[in-house]
């Protein structure tokens, strides 16, 4: 079963606009990742954020990440069409070293 | 440095045929796993090795499935008996790390299995 959920599942925006993607999960985690993944390739891992901070930065990409609330986003700012792709949220709950993945949110920059 | 590679990129097997799936991770890596990745979907985990050891194979759907890591490197995923609901993408992941405590996987780009 997968932990994390999406929202949205698609989002279509145009080049120079943010994306804003949302992850929420179930269960206590011990750290939380997003990835990117283009099509029919691997998945490339984008930020991680531990389970006790709030916000972290990697060049255009934010991430915050509210326990309280089981919730993390992921904001992509000045978009660009090469940020077109698929984006998944990944928790690691405690000292299990799985990764669980959401459905992921395809996103879709037009130039 | 070359990333975690895959091979076959593709597979096409009949109902019923065995596959081997290889992975070559990361030079040094000490965690590999492999994941199970349905169209449209995220992955899923299959199984995860801390060096040659077989820490973790919960993931794995029935006893088909088989993976080793014999020498620490190189894994192997094996198929037996294949059925059509095993068509997906197999990705193969490596972290440098013994456990999860911050590691980021580095993933191969997949191999994709179609059973006809």
């Amino acid at each position: 079963s997968q932990q994390g959920e999406e929202d949205p599942q698609a989002l279509s925006i145009q080049e120079g606009e943010n994306a804003t993607m949302n992850c929420s999960y179930k269960t206590s985690i011990n750290n939380l990742q997003w990835y990117r993944q283009n099509s029919g390739r691997g998945l490339v891992h984008l930020i991680l954020i531990r389970s006790n901070e709030r916000e972290k930065h990697s060049g255009r990409l934010r991430v915050t990440l509210d326990t309280s609330k089981k919730s993390s986003s992921l904001l992509i700012t000045a978009s660009r069409a090469a940020d077109t792709a698929s984006y998944f949220c990944a928790m690691r709950t405690g000292a299990n070293s799985k990764l669980t993945f959401g459905k992921g949110i395809t996103l879709s920059v037009r130039p | 440095g070359a990333g975690v590679s895959q091979s076959p990129r593709y597979k096409v097997a009949k109902r019923g045929q065995d596959v081997a799936l290889r992975c070559d991770p990361i030079s040094g890596h000490v965690s590999l796993f492999w994941y199970q990745q349905a169209l449209g979907q995220g992955p899923e985990f299959l199984t995860y090795f801390q060096n040659e050891a077989q820490l973790d194979k919960s993931g794995l759907p029935s006893d088909r499935f088989f993976a080793e890591r014999p020498e620490g490197s190189v894994s192997t995923l094996k198929i037996q008996r294949t059925q059509q609901e095993d068509s997906a993408v197999y990705l193969c992941a490596s972290s440098l790390g013994r456990t999860g405590f911050g590691q980021p996987q580095h993933f191969g780009d997949g191999t994709r299995l179609s059973i006809l």
